[in-house]
């Protein structure tokens, strides 16, 4: 297993247009949290799915942003009319059912977007 | 309301000596679960340590060490004989009880100087 991935690692774009993200989780790993972090702070929480459900929204997340996560595998961040203000890193972790009732974090390397 | 305070924006030490991060956080859950991870230059987040509440005993890690206090609501972090490559940003964590949302604090930059 390779870990967390995600694609592309950068993206720049203007103003306006549509970006995509993709994750792609540990196979074995059922949560998967999407997470967006600026300079000099730490990642703040967007969503969160356990397999296919999207479970958790933070209001962060206004109706421009959509996640999915089709048939519990992969998943998707969609940006639509980019904002100066978007412009962030964003995270995918992924983490197992863990008995312990916590979460361990797998982090991606992040999506780097900027929006001119 | 969670919330994660790491006041030490930077710091910076010379090889070999001991440095201690803070961390200090606030929840009104009897059941919650405390985190640091490692951020290096290379960017993607590692975890270093889970602590959950009831256990408040120290852990020790080779050179790493925490120190969990409930009574001041602190999980603070010591590194000893600092290496260069301890160089990062480490972030501590909380997740209380309905446990997904982990609460990041903005993290402490530390710098190594060889």
């Amino acid at each position: 297993d390779t870990g967390v991935s995600q694609d592309p690692r950068h993206k720049i774009t203007k103003r306006g247009q549509n970006v995509t993200f993709r994750c792609d989780p540990i196979s074995e790993h059922n949560r998967l949290y999407w997470y967006r972090q600026t300079l000099g702070q730490g990642p703040e929480f967007l969503t969160y799915f356990q397999n296919e459900a999207q479970l958790e929204k933070s209001r962060l997340l206004s109706d421009r942003f959509s996640a999915e996560r089709p048939k519990g595998s992969f998943s998707t961040l969609e940006i639509q009319r980019t904002e100066q203000g978007d412009s962030a890193m964003y995270l995918c972790a992924s983490s197992p059912l863990d008995g312990l009732g916590a979460n361990v974090l797998t982090f991606g390397a992040g999506s780097r977007l900027t929006v001119l | 309301a969670q919330k994660v305070t790491q006041a030490q924006t930077e710091i910076s030490v010379v090889e070999k000596e001991d440095v201690t991060l803070d961390c200090v956080y606030e929840t009104r859950d009897t059941t919650y679960y405390l985190f640091w991870y490692k951020q290096p230059p290379s960017g993607e987040l590692v975890f270093l340590i889970r602590r959950n509440s009831f256990d408040e005993q120290n852990e020790i890690s080779g050179r790493y060490s925490w120190n969990f206090q409930k009574s001041t609501s602190s999980f603070n972090f010591t590194i000893t004989a600092s290496q260069v490559v301890d160089s990062a940003v480490y972030f501590c964590a909380l997740e209380g009880t309905g446990g997904f949302k982990t609460i990041f604090g903005a993290g402490t930059r530390l710098f190594v100087k060889a």
